[in-house]
């Protein structure tokens, strides 16, 4: 089974609109991190989480860490164009675990 | 923006035949690592190294080899290349720091065996 579940699949908005996305994980989590990927290219870090509560904003980008909940969410601030891509959830399970991702949600904006 | 580069971009080739995919990197980190990623799946861990001729297999069991006989540089080779090796090959690397693991990440070799 997976370890890290993205949610939704897919997501497509008008321009300008809210919206969020959600990464959960089956084990406890000991840091969360946040990249995005054109399609066909290589990932860009977004932002890292580690400590329960924790949220932080780059831009029109918000990311929480629900540490109980073992569940990050993202959310963007009147979508862009230049939001559209593909967003991953990686996360580090263990002490001495690596980084291991979610499938990636395919989100696409609306001008 | 990341100095973690890839070559080549895209690569054809036939099955049998030996292939080198490359990684460089400038910012000198110890830590480097090698995803492989399918079209609607998660990257999963091929290979990664702690630094100079430190090389482990990931959780993904692979084909594929790899070495690390400089920092920069971290090469992937499939001695005979198969069509279930078609793939998007992804290097990234990133400092060696307890509980960080923040990657950058190359741009990837989308490999296809005919």
């Amino acid at each position: 089974s997976q370890e890290l579940e993205q949610s939704p699949q897919s997501l497509i908005v008008q321009e300008g609109k809210n919206l969020t996305i959600n990464c959960t994980s089956s084990k406890t989590l000991y840091g969360l991190y946040w990249y995005k990927q054109k399609y066909g290219e290589g990932l860009i870090f977004l932002m890292m989480l580690q400590k329960g509560g924790e949220e932080k904003s780059h831009e029109k980008i918000t990311a929480k860490l629900d540490e109980k909940k073992q569940q990050s969410s993202l959310h963007i601030t009147a979508s862009q164009p230049s939001h559209a891509g593909i967003y991953l959830c990686g996360a580090v399970t263990g002490a001495n675990s690596k980084l291991t991702f979610g499938k990636g949600i395919t989100l696409s904006v609306r001008p | 923006e990341a100095d973690i580069y890839q070559t080549p971009r895209y690569l054809v080739i036939g099955t049998g035949k030996k292939i080198t995919l490359e990684c460089s990197q400038t910012m000198g980190h110890d830590k480097m690592y090698w995803y492989q990623q399918d079209p609607g799946m998660e990257l999963h861990l091929i290979h990664y190294s702690y630094g100079v001729n430190s090389t482990e297999k990931g959780d993904l069991s692979s084909e594929s080899t790899v070495s690390r006989i400089r920092t920069e540089h971290f090469p992937l080779t499939l001695e005979s290349a198969r069509p279930s090796h078609t793939s998007q090959y992804l290097c990234a690397s990133s400092e060696y720091q307890l509980g960080n693991e923040k990657l950058f990440f190359g741009s990837g070799t989308q490999l296809s065996v005919l």
